[in-house]
């Protein structure tokens, strides 16, 4: 399986500020294609999961332009320019290159 | 805009079958090429792919749970279900139902559904 690692595993931030989450994978999520296979999911308290980013660094639908998405093979990072009050929750990245798709454990975005 | 609403039983007994049924609203679920799939989250705890069912019916599962995971369709009833076999304690969680396009990212999930695994 590849195993996806996430850093931190807490991030403190103040409104207005901007946030790096990191997510590495134990093997490359390059298809031939050139796609990267990695998304970012955002679940906020009592909720489900929600899809932020796709194929690396591309915004879901109505996902706002504070959130990019950027990196290849097996370093990757999501970013938020300037956090806002609900942007709290908790971030996961995932592959979907190959079977089983598999989640990082997490980062948890609390505001300061 | 698809919409994705999980149901069945809230509490399963150790050594019995799990089956929870996702209905799609908003959308045909033979239509288009997407991908339906579970995925569960124990309390507190993170994101597990259990599997996923294409239009085409080509099935994918996580050979984490070796034999004990089933994904089908109803086209009939516009669901798709998840059976999972011989519950223990471990399985107890928060159960999604989700949507993923072609290029396999969950863009629609449901809200969720408690199972507990409890004698």
């Amino acid at each position: 399986d590849i195993v996806m690692t996430q850093s931190p595993l807490s991030l403190p931030v103040t409104p207005g500020e901007p946030a790096s989450i990191s997510c590495k994978s134990s093997e490359s999520l390059v298809y031939s294609n050139g796609n990267n296979h990695l998304d970012w999911y955002l679940q906020k308290p009592g909720q489900s999961p929600q899809l932020l980013i796709y194929l690396g660094s591309f915004r879901a639908s109505g996902v706002p332009d504070r959130f990019s998405g950027s990196g290849s093979g097996t370093d990757f990072t999501l970013k938020i320019s300037r956090v806002e009050a609900e942007d709290v929750g908790v971030y996961y990245c995932m592959q979907t290159l190959q079977i089983p798709l598999t989640f990082g454990g997490g980062t948890k975005v609390e505001i300061k | 805009q698809v919409q994705l609403q999980e149901s069945g039983p809230g509490l399963v007994k150790p050594s019995q079958t799990l089956s929870l049924t996702c209905t799609v609203f908003g959308g045909s679920i033979s239509s288009g090429s997407y991908y339906w799939g579970w995925i569960r989250q124990p309390a507190g705890k993170g994101l597990e792919w259990l599997g996923r069912i294409h239009t085409s019916g080509r099935t994918d599962y996580n050979p984490s749970l070796k034999s004990r995971v089933t994904v089908s369709v109803d086209t009939s009833k516009n669901q798709f279900s998840l059976k999972l076999s011989s519950v223990t304690d471990a399985d107890s969680a928060v159960y999604y139902c989700a949507r993923a396009p072609p290029h396999h990212s969950f863009d629609s999930w449901g809200q969720g559904t408690l199972v507990t695994v409890s004698s």
